[in-house]
């Protein structure tokens, strides 16, 4: 079992470009969350997907920010017109069903994805 | 809204010594907490879950402790190694209105000195 993937590790872009980070849950997999760690702080929910379903996006922004994750293929957090307050870690969690659902439940990390902004 | 705060933020030990992490959350109403241990530029690594009906969970040097009423868990690290320099996050899933998803703590970042 290779665990979460994400990719890319590392991804530099210029202000306004944009950004598409994948994740590839663990094999039998169905829930995905998305995490941003900015520099010197501690890890913030951004949203929480199930095949071809957004859960729960409260902590998305309201602007540039999308995620989806269909039902083949890998989740993808997609960052767009990219400014340099983006810059941060971006991990990505798999578990078998929703950490609601299950006290034993528990979320396996990637990763993650360092995006930098020029 | 639930909120986990970690004392202390930065944490200088020499080698050896025992130590103690402390985690407090605003809501009892968790299902598990979880301490993880994320080194620099890396991601995440599982050190110890607590289920909600549980009261500490021990692996190897470290043992997690869980008392839901007062909104508190501690790490307990035994004798300390260089290695274990590390940053520790805490995180709770639960709490009213929470659809699963982990809450962090800020972390606390510790050094241990040979």
């Amino acid at each position: 079992n290779a665990g979460v993937m994400q990719n890319p590790r590392h991804l530099v872009r210029r202000r306004g470009q944009e950004a598409r980070l994948r994740c590839s849950p663990m094999k039998g997999h169905s829930h995905v969350y998305w995490y941003r760690q900015l520099p010197e702080e501690g890890l913030k929910f951004m949203v929480y997907l199930q095949k071809e379903n957004i859960i729960d996006e409260s902590g998305m922004p309201k602007e540039r920010f999308s995620a989806e994750f269909p039902k083949e293929g890998p989740s993808i957090l997609r960052i767009q017109q990219v400014v340099r307050g983006d810059s941060a870690a971006y991990f990505c969690a798999s578990s078998p069903t929703g950490q609601g659902f299950s006290g034993a439940n528990v979320l396996t990390f990637g990763a993650g994805s360092r995006l930098t902004v020029l | 809204k639930q909120e986990v705060t970690q004392i202390p933020a930065a944490l200088s030990v020499p080698e050896g010594e025992n130590l103690v992490l402390n985690c407090s959350f605003t809501d009892s109403a968790i299902y598990n907490l979880q301490w993880f241990r994320q080194d620099p530029g890396k991601g995440l690594t599982s050190l110890l879950l607590i289920q909600s009906s549980q009261r500490e969970q021990t692996s190897g040097r470290l043992n997690a402790s869980l008392d839901k009423s007062s909104g508190r868990s501690t790490l307990y690290i035994a004798a300390s190694q260089p290695g274990d320099s590390a940053t520790y996050l805490c995180a709770v899933s639960g709490g009213s209105g929470n659809t699963g998803k982990l809450i962090f703590g800020q972390g606390t970042t510790l050094q241990v000195k040979p």
